[in-house]
């Protein structure tokens, strides 16, 4: 099936420890996105990457990080440094600038 | 000024009414606008996209106004299952981005 996958479904965070969640698409899309949204708020966006090896700061990036090897993979990791981690996680893709977003199923980070 | 302004409700409406949500966004270069429909703890999914012309599909109507900013939503004969949080998004290309308004809750009830 075509589609957006992301995993895990559910991940708990030990504080001071780093987490990666993935994801990984087979619609060919050359665009990729990162959103965190918060209970009751809107989606803000953490990362982007158009092309293969390129990537671009969204409006909350500090704290994560990112990597795009593969056009079908944009894995994003959580470090200690992002103080605040609890919420939930969507990765997007688009196939050109001026059409849908299409979303994975999110994963939801908690701290414990 | 937030990018996408949306009324966050909740919009408490009975089965077969119709209701309708509007969105403001701030910047005019924005050129592409959706509707999505969230579901509580799950992942956006596009409702519709929003031309200039307006579109409809079956219950739901897309209107585009680009003179005062703003879209809306139109939903007929409404039903229990159209309890959600509608997400009005725009997207300007030119930087990338899709705007995300924080939601308008709907329930439906009986």
């Amino acid at each position: 099936d075509g589609g957006i996958t992301q995993s895990p479904k559910y991940l708990f965070r030990k504080e001071g420890q780093n987490v990666t969640l993935s994801c990984e698409q087979n619609l060919n899309h050359d665009a990729m996105y990162w959103y965190r949204q918060d209970p009751g708020q809107g989606l803000r966006l953490i990362y982007y990457s158009q092309i293969v090896n390129d990537f671009q700061k969204g409006d909350i990036a500090e704290g994560y990080s990112v990597s795009r090897e593969k056009k079908e993979s944009f894995p994003l990791t959580v470090t200690s440094a992002q103080k605040n981690p609890t919420a939930f996680y969507l990765c997007a893709t688009q196939t050109d600038l001026n059409t849908e977003a299409f979303f994975g199923q999110g994963t939801r980070l908690t701290v414990v | 000024r937030k990018e996408v302004e949306q009324d966050p409700g909740p919009f408490n409406v009975p089965e077969g009414a119709t209701v309708a949500f509007n969105c403001t966004y701030s910047n005019s270069a924005s050129q592409s606008f959706f509707w999505y429909r969230q579901d509580c703890r799950k992942e956006p999914k596009l409702l519709m996209s929003v031309y200039s012309s307006g579109n409809e599909d079956g219950r739901f109507t897309a209107q585009l106004n680009r003179a005062s900013q703003y879209i809306s939503l139109l939903i007929r004969d409404s039903k229990l299952s159209d309890s959600a949080t509608y997400l009005c998004v725009v997207n300007r290309p030119n930087f990338n981005k899709f705007y995300f308004g924080s939601g308008t809750k709907l329930n439906v009830k009986p």
